[in-house]
């Protein structure tokens, strides 16, 4: 069983929405990264956090890590925002590995 | 551009046939990842690097499969006699010790037939 649970699969909407995608975790964490990845593949580090809020341009971060929950907003949705978002978890140990979630396929129409 | 580099970008194999995987790491990170990814499922670590030395495995990682990375730089990623299930994203990420912190690159999209 994945570790690290997200939802929506999958989420569409109009341009200049709200949008929220969640993430939540089973197990004690070091940290949680949200990851941005596009049709070709690659995989771009969108934030990085243990607790509290982050936010970068249009993007915010939150985790409460009571709730083992975290979410990624994005305010004024663009369709360029279209791709792939990531949540993985960096656990303790010393591997220093990530476990992903399965991803959450955004679509943002004009 | 991370500074993470993996070649090829993509590469379609006969079943049974052998490819290799290179990832070019940031050049001061001693952490090197592979992480494995299938259509619509997130990424599944593989196996990881601390300098050259291979200090996990996972068990997704059947005896057809071995990494190296000889000098603690680059690391290769070979498959053996390979079935069309190796069909996946494979991904490299390299990281610092300590920071939790992992880069990746554009992953080489293997498709077996």
């Amino acid at each position: 069983k994945n570790e690290v649970e997200q939802s929506p699969q999958n989420l569409t909407a109009q341009e200049g929405e709200f949008i929220t995608i969640n993430c939540s975790y089973s197990v004690g964490i070091s940290a949680l990264h949200w990851l941005q990845q596009h049709p070709g593949g690659g995989i771009v580090s969108l934030f990085m956090l243990s607790s509290g809020k982050k936010k970068h341009g249009r993007l915010i971060a939150t985790i409460n890590i009571q709730e083992k929950h975290s979410s990624l907003h994005i305010t004024a949705s663009h369709p360029r925002d279209s791709a792939v978002y990531i949540c993985a978890a960096l656990y303790r140990g010393g591997a220093q590995k990530l476990v992903f979630g399965q991803g959450t396929r955004l679509t943002i129409n004009p | 551009d991370t500074g993470v580099s993996q070649n090829p970008r993509h590469k379609i194999t006969k079943r049974g046939q052998n490819v290799t995987f290179r990832c070019d790491p940031i050049s001061e990170h001693n952490r090197l990842y592979w992480y494995r990814q299938t259509l619509g499922q997130g990424p599944e670590f593989l196996t990881y690097f601390q300098n050259e030395a291979q200090l996990e495995k996972s068990r997704l990682l059947s005896d057809r499969f071995s990494a190296e990375r000889p000098k603690g730089s680059f690391s290769t990623l070979e498959i053996q006699r390979t079935e069309q299930g190796d069909s996946a994203m494979y991904l490299c990420a390299s990281s610092l010790v300590g920071t939790g912190v992992a880069f990746f690159g554009q992953g080489t999209r293997l498709t077996v037939v």
